[in-house]
């Protein structure tokens, strides 16, 4: 069974810390491992990492991945109290092209002002 | 911009009820997915559709059924509901090929309270 832990499970922080989100994973057949931010609403779509030791960077947000250690995080640095919402892992594994995603429970950040 | 549409944000239903979650996404994608989201499990699988008519099962099927006539539409039936299905529903599509593959967009979310 595919499995998907994230790690904390919650956090919170002030403004201007940095925070790294962890997330590991047993699958069979690792494709790809995805990152969203769920506010209150729709999760949306932040990163997928497919390779090993790529840095994915957008902003203030970066993600790695360490497929020989089966794990990958999310780095946020200068937080603002609008990076507050659950961070959510997903490992999309398995031989069919359905793109079907495990996830994990997500974690909870809030930022303090 | 992918869209994905859930036809509600709030139901309430009581227990026995018959019910219908909607969702349409707007982007032609094969795939479709129904999750629900419970605190502290993440996002579960119910079903999801890689083409119309066709459906598998995901992680937690039991109590759900779906439904996939049209391309950009899959519906979550729940046969008769039941108070344990209270939960956030989430839909999701995604398309299996190009620089997107396997990315999935996600609805709004459909809050269902069963009384």
């Amino acid at each position: 069974e595919d499995k998907v832990v994230q790690s904390p499970l919650s956090l919170v922080v002030h403004e201007g810390d940095t925070v790294t989100l962890n997330c590991s994973y047993e699958v069979t057949n690792f494709r790809s491992l995805l990152w969203y931010k769920q506010e209150k609403k729709a999760p949306t779509f932040l990163f997928m990492l497919t390779s090993s030791g790529i840095e994915k960077k957008s902003g203030r947000l970066s993600s790695i991945l360490d497929k020989k250690e089966l794990f990958s995080i999310l780095n946020i640095t200068a937080t603002q109290t609008g990076d507050s919402a659950v961070y959510l892992c997903a490992v999309e594994a398995g031989g069919t092209s359905y793109g079907k995603l495990t996830f994990g429970q997500g974690t909870i950040l809030t930022v303090h002002p | 911009d992918v869209k994905v549409t859930q036809s509600s944000r709030y139901l309430v239903k009581r227990t026995g009820e018959k019910v219908f979650l909607e969702c349409v996404q707007d982007m032609d994608h094969e795939n479709m997915f129904w999750y629900r989201q419970d605190p502290g499990l993440g996002l579960r699988l119910i079903y999801f559709s890689y083409d119309v008519k066709m459906k598998e099962k995901g992680d937690i099927p039991e109590g759900y059924s779906v439904s996939r006539e049209k391309k950009e539409r899959f519906s979550l039936i729940l046969e008769s509901a039941s108070t344990n299905q209270t939960s956030m529903y989430l839909c999701a599509s995604s398309f299996p090929g190009g620089t997107a593959k396997n990315i999935q967009y996600f609805g709004a979310g459909t809050r269902l309270s069963v009384l």
